[in-house]
């Protein structure tokens, strides 16, 4: 079955650590999209790709890195630049530029700080 | 840049009854796209019903219907016959003519009495 695979479903980062989560998709979907969840707020965009080696800073990129060498992946590492990094992160995908194309999420990963 | 705004945080149901979740935007935007999403507890993303804003036809998806109110940019979500299954978050979300992200408000937290 095609869909959006993200791990780990739990990760623990200890103080001034870098971590990376992984997305991986299997929908032949050209853009992928990771967005950060706190309690009580709704989906925040960190990072988008449209295509293979281009990515676009979102509204709270700062602190977060990603990558885009393949079609299927677009991991999202999260610097120890970034001070509150204790959240759940949703990557997701669409098939391509259009705008009503709709975005299809993972299950998450639900980042804390030891 | 575009807002979405929801200003009921929680909502609570009969079974079998009717209820309207209501969404408001913010955009100077001509070309867009606007979406209700469903997170049950696994906080996994669901969509549940999209609206093109060119279209003045409002969307309806079996017991989900739209009331699309593009002067007023309002973007309210229908429920018909509530069932137990759809206890969850209800968020609305923005998306622009392009293929960056999707803009959310904080949710809706619907809660079905039996």
């Amino acid at each position: 079955d095609g869909g959006i695979t993200q791990s780990p479903k739990y990760l623990f980062r200890k103080e001034g650590q870098n971590v990376t989560l992984s997305c991986e998709q299997n929908l032949n979907h050209d853009a992928m999209y990771w967005y950060r969840q706190d309690p009580g707020q709704g989906l925040r965009l960190i990072y988008y790709s449209q295509i293979v080696n281009d990515f676009q800073k979102g509204d709270i990129a700062e602190g977060y890195s990603v990558s885009r060498e393949k079609k299927e992946s677009f991991p999202l590492t999260v610097t120890s630049a970034q001070k509150n990094p204790t959240a759940f992160y949703l990557c997701a995908s669409s098939p391509g530029l259009r705008g009503n194309q709709p975005q299809h999420f993972g299950d998450g990963t639900r980042l804390s700080i030891l | 840049a575009q807002t979405v705004t929801q200003s009921q945080p929680e909502m609570s149901v009969q079974e079998a009854e009717t209820v309207t979740l209501s969404c408001t935007y913010d955009t100077s935007e001509s070309d867009y796209y606007l979406f209700w999403y469903k997170q049950p507890p696994s906080r996994q993303m669901i969509l549940v019903i999209r609206q093109e804003a060119y279209k003045q036809q409002n969307a309806t998806e079996n017991r989900f219907s739209v009331n699309f109110q593009k002067a007023a940019k309002s973007f309210s979500l229908k429920i018909s016959d509530s069932q137990l299954g759809d206890a969850a978050m209800y968020f609305c979300a923005y998306r622009s003519g392009g293929a960056d992200g999707l803009t959310f408000g904080k949710g809706t937290h619907l809660i079905i009495q039996p």
